[in-house]
């Protein structure tokens, strides 16, 4: 169970785009469709953006977005804005009812 | 709407034992998988431990595995977490999350509450 790999941290202005990876390996992220994404605010319990790899709930923008190749899954925002700095962190089912996250991106609008 | 409450936290010396609770409402507890993922201190997010809507799958980080013990009361809404034989390693902000499906996604989080381990 080791944490998928995420970088530390990314930085895009306002109505840029940024993509963030999460890198993990055959027995998680490669092995299922089953990634999703959290947006964390300081001091905020996390919040569902992407699950499914690609799905996004209801109310969620869709300037969010989420892909996936072999073993590493990304999520892309596009049009940032200055609310989207936050933490963010991949998920991945990992079989036999486990779950692994990733270490988390802290994501800057400059 | 949605809530979960944790409660159960606060602070215990190493090696001995704690009980978190979450208490459910807004939805069909009964449907739902429960989770308790943990965030120590400036860290990120742990995932510690999952539990089908029935209790019949069970899974646990390989951190926690045999020290601590989840458990659900779905006639009391309830989901639970025992704490056995507590490390300072296990100091940490304690959420717990429901999932629609064995592998979805955390649907909703609680708001967490603090265990933090020190003699």
């Amino acid at each position: 169970q080791s944490a998928l790999t995420q970088p530390r941290s990314v930085s895009g202005s306002p109505g840029q785009s940024v993509t963030i990876s999460c890198t993990g390996t055959s027995s998680d992220v490669g092995g299922y469709n089953y990634v999703s994404w959290y947006q964390q605010h300081p001091g905020k319990a996390p919040k569902l953006m992407i699950y499914d790899v690609s799905k996004r709930p209801s109310g969620v923008p869709d300037r969010f977005s989420g892909s996936k190749s072999g073993n590493t899954a990304s999520l892309t925002i596009s049009g940032l804005q200055a609310e989207d700095e936050a933490d963010y962190y991949c998920c991945s089912y990992a079989g036999s009812y486990t779950r692994v996250f990733g270490g988390g991106t802290k994501l800057t609008v400059l | 709407e949605v809530q979960l409450v944790e409660s159960g936290g606060g602070l215990v010396q190493p090696g001995r034992s704690l009980r978190l609770s979450c208490a459910a409402s807004g939805f069909t507890f009964d449907d739902y998988a429960m989770h308790w993922v943990r965030q120590a201190p400036g860290k990120g997010l742990e995932w510690v431990s999952g539990i089908s809507w029935n209790s019949g799958s069970i899974g646990y980080a390989d951190s926690v595995k045999g020290r601590f013990t989840i458990s659900r009361d779905n006639a009391k809404n309830s989901l639970y977490l025992q704490m056995n034989s507590l490390r300072a390693e296990d100091t940490a902000l304690y959420y717990c999350a429901n999932s629609v499906a064995v592998a979805g996604p955390f649907d909703y989080w609680g708001q967490g509450t603090l265990v933090t381990v020190s003699s």
